[in-house]
């Protein structure tokens, strides 16, 4: 159980346009997703708490209009990273919260910004 | 200002030591620390920690925590190379579902 699926895995695309990552919890319902960002050789960064049917949160410094977040089930959450560069270029990874308030992972999908 | 340290940044040992890494943080009146691998993807969870003194196990990885003294160690025995891996362990910030992560410890276990 706890599964949490994440597509694109991978994607590569050009400066200026929009990538929308999609994060999926399989077998359970995730009330509150999160999504991070992680540098080569460097812990998670966490950047916004997703929450079912209302807004997500932002961490701060980690601009809300460029990251944009829906949480519109209990098993879906997307991260859109809007008019992409490449220094956004990163491993962004998701997590949902399970029943214990413990966190499982997707795999991460590896965004490069050209 | 980091809250939750861990050490050694980097191990190598041989197949068949045993590792002991640590997780110390600066966080009180948590709820729960966890502690992940993370192989070249995303982390996987190993354990969840409420409790001080009492040891979670599973398999030839165990770890414990203390409250008192705010840390956590998870021990590895007879290392094999798959265990080489990021060991990340996170702590509950008081009052929200969010974890704090440590920088990890890197382990390099060698034929």
């Amino acid at each position: 159980g706890a599964v949490v699926s994440q597509h694109p895995s991978r994607v590569i695309c050009k400066s200026g346009t929009s990538v929308k990552i999609e994060c999926r919890s399989l077998d359970f319902q995730a009330t509150t997703m999160f999504w991070y960002r992680q540098f080569p050789k460097k812990s998670l960064m966490l950047m916004a708490t997703s929450n079912e049917g209302s807004k997500a949160t932002y961490e701060q410094g980690v601009e809300k209009d460029k990251f944009l977040i829906n949480h519109a089930s209990l098993t879906l959450s997307t991260l859109t990273v809007t008019s992409a560069h490449p220094e956004d270029s990163s491993f962004y990874i998701c997590s949902a919260r399970g029943l214990a308030n413990e966190q499982f992972f997707g795999p991460g999908t590896r965004l490069t910004v050209l | 200002e980091d809250k939750v340290v861990q050490s050694p940044l980097s191990l190598v040992v041989h197949e068949g030591d045993t590792v002991t890494l640590n997780c110390s943080y600066e966080v009180t009146n948590f709820r729960s620390l966890l502690w992940y691998k993370q192989e070249k993807k995303a982390p996987t969870f190993l354990f969840m920690l409420t409790s001080s003194g009492i040891e979670k196990k599973s398999g030839r990885l165990s770890s414990i925590l203390d409250k008192k003294e705010l840390f956590s160690i998870l021990n590895i025995t007879a290392t094999q190379t798959g265990d080489s891996a990021i060991y990340l362990c996170a702590v509950e910030e008081p009052g929200t579902y969010k974890y704090i992560f440590g920088t990890g410890t890197r382990l390099k276990v060698l034929a």
